[in-house]
């Protein structure tokens, strides 16, 4: 069962405009939130995340926010960039497991100039 | 920088070979992961070893298994390819998790078998 979902397949924003996507998670035992970029042939790098003790976390163009009563986070990017263009997967984990991330489906992001 | 590679790039091995992907990362981390990335799947968890001569199954270990010998280096095998197993296969390592969650992934391995 899917502990980590997005919603959305496919986004497409235009260039300066805000991104937003969008994350949401069903185990009440995660406690520590990831946001990876992945560009095509390329393996995942990390982007931002955020702890549990957080509702919000910013690193330049890039913010995260979570809502824990929601069990929704989401990331913020501005302004968008074509570069920015690629899969964003949202990823969770629970401290008390210790080992394993649990990924959502990914959004493609398309950022048109 | 960490670095996390892979043996290869892209692959193409017949249906019934016996296939090895390898993984090195150069960091002294204690914990490695593969997974496979499927469209409209994600990243879903095939193994992962948090540390030498130990592994753990993930979501979907059937026809796969792991060794790792040495702590830098973790492999992936097929004992018989099959052509469901065509996909990315992603390596990953991190530190303990009690000092960090975030993962670093290698370049992947594109696998086709025919």
């Amino acid at each position: 069962d899917q502990q980590v979902k997005q919603n959305s397949p496919s986004l497409s924003v235009q260039e300066g405009r805000i991104s937003i996507l969008n994350c949401d998670y069903t185990n009440s035992m995660f406690d520590y939130f990831l946001w990876y970029k992945k560009y095509p042939a390329e393996g995942p790098t990390f982007l931002i995340s955020i702890s549990s003790i957080k509702d919000k976390n910013e690193d330049g163009r890039f913010t995260v926010f979570l809502n824990k009563s929601a069990k929704h986070l989401s990331l913020h990017i501005v302004p968008s960039q074509p570069g920015d263009s690629a899969v964003y997967f949202c990823a969770a984990s629970a401290s008390r497991s210790g080992y394993a991330l649990n990924f959502g489906k990914g959004t493609s992001l398309l950022v048109t100039p | 920088d960490v670095k996390v590679t892979q043996s290869s790039r892209y692959l193409v091995k017949r249906t019934g070979e016996k296939v090895f992907l390898e993984c090195v990362q150069d960091m002294d981390h204690e914990n490695m992961f593969w997974y496979r990335q499927d469209p409209g799947l994600g990243l879903r968890l095939i193994y992962f070893s948090y540390d030498v001569k130990m592994k753990e199954k993930g979501d979907i270990p059937e026809g796969y298994s792991v060794s790792r010998e040495k702590k830098e280096r973790f492999s992936l095998i097929l004992e018989s390819a099959s052509t469901n197993q065509t996909s990315m296969y992603l390596c990953a390592s991190r530190l303990d998790p009690g000092q960090s969650y975030e993962q670093y992934f290698g370049p992947g391995t594109r696998l086709t078998v025919t």
